[in-house]
């Protein structure tokens, strides 16, 4: 079975800082996302990697960037983070377009 | 832009009841959809994955079927356990689009 690994699973940290959420596959998938949950407003696409190095803007890209150094990590990264980013961010991967998303179990981060 | 709503937004039933859950995707060029189940708290478990040419798919109790033409896709639960309680969320990748959108997902709750 494909694993999307997501480091943490709660992180509790204060507006301003630099955040590093961490997503980690081990099958060789080539396509990765992340997205945010939020109460009555679903699931949204942040950003997603096709391709070690590309990515591409989802449709709430604002204040988040992204890094695939590696086919397998996918990281997503809050430049100064603000209460409104309190947030469920859930990682995906599948092994290309048109296939299905296999998820991670999601990181629950608070910024107070 | 394609838009998914998901009806009913919350569901209770009596364990044993046979059900139906609705998803409708406003843009019919899609080419899969999938369902997905959410425990509280979770990430997301892929359920099954409808190709468009493709009318349904079965694993167990579950039934998914897709009438691309209309815009709509049932997920159909047999023997509904408590088990079962949790929330369904469907999403479709769409032909403009290398990403899965989302529905807001029902919730149901399945009485002992």
């Amino acid at each position: 079975d494909v694993k999307v690994t997501q480091s943490s699973r709660y992180l509790v940290k204060r507006t301003g800082e630099k955040v590093f959420l961490e997503c980690v596959q081990d099958m060789d998938h080539e396509n990765m996302f992340w997205y945010r949950q939020d109460p009555g407003l679903g699931l949204r696409l942040i950003y997603f990697s096709y391709d070690v190095k590309m990515k591409e803007k989802g449709d709430i890209p604002e204040g988040y960037s992204v890094s695939r150094e590696k086919k397998e990590r996918f990281s997503l990264i809050l430049e100064s983070a603000s209460t409104n980013q309190t947030s469920m961010y859930l990682c995906a991967s599948s092994p290309g377009d048109h296939y299905g998303y296999t998820f991670g179990s999601g990181t629950r981060l608070t910024v107070v | 832009k394609q838009e998914v709503t998901q009806i009913p937004a919350a569901l209770s039933v009596p364990e044993g009841e046979n059900l139906v859950l609705n998803c409708s995707f406003t843009d019919s060029a899609i080419y899969n959809l999938q369902w997905f189940r959410q425990d509280p708290g979770k990430g997301l478990t892929s359920l099954l994955l409808i190709q468009s040419s493709q009318r349904e798919q079965t694993s167990g109790r579950l039934n998914a079927s897709l009438d691309k033409s209309s815009g709509r896709s049932t997920l159909y639960i047999a023997a509904s356990q408590p088990g079962d309680s949790a929330t369904y969320l469907c999403a479709v990748m769409d032909t403009g689009r290398r990403a899965l959108t989302f529905g807001s997902g029902t919730r149901l709750q399945v009485q002992p």
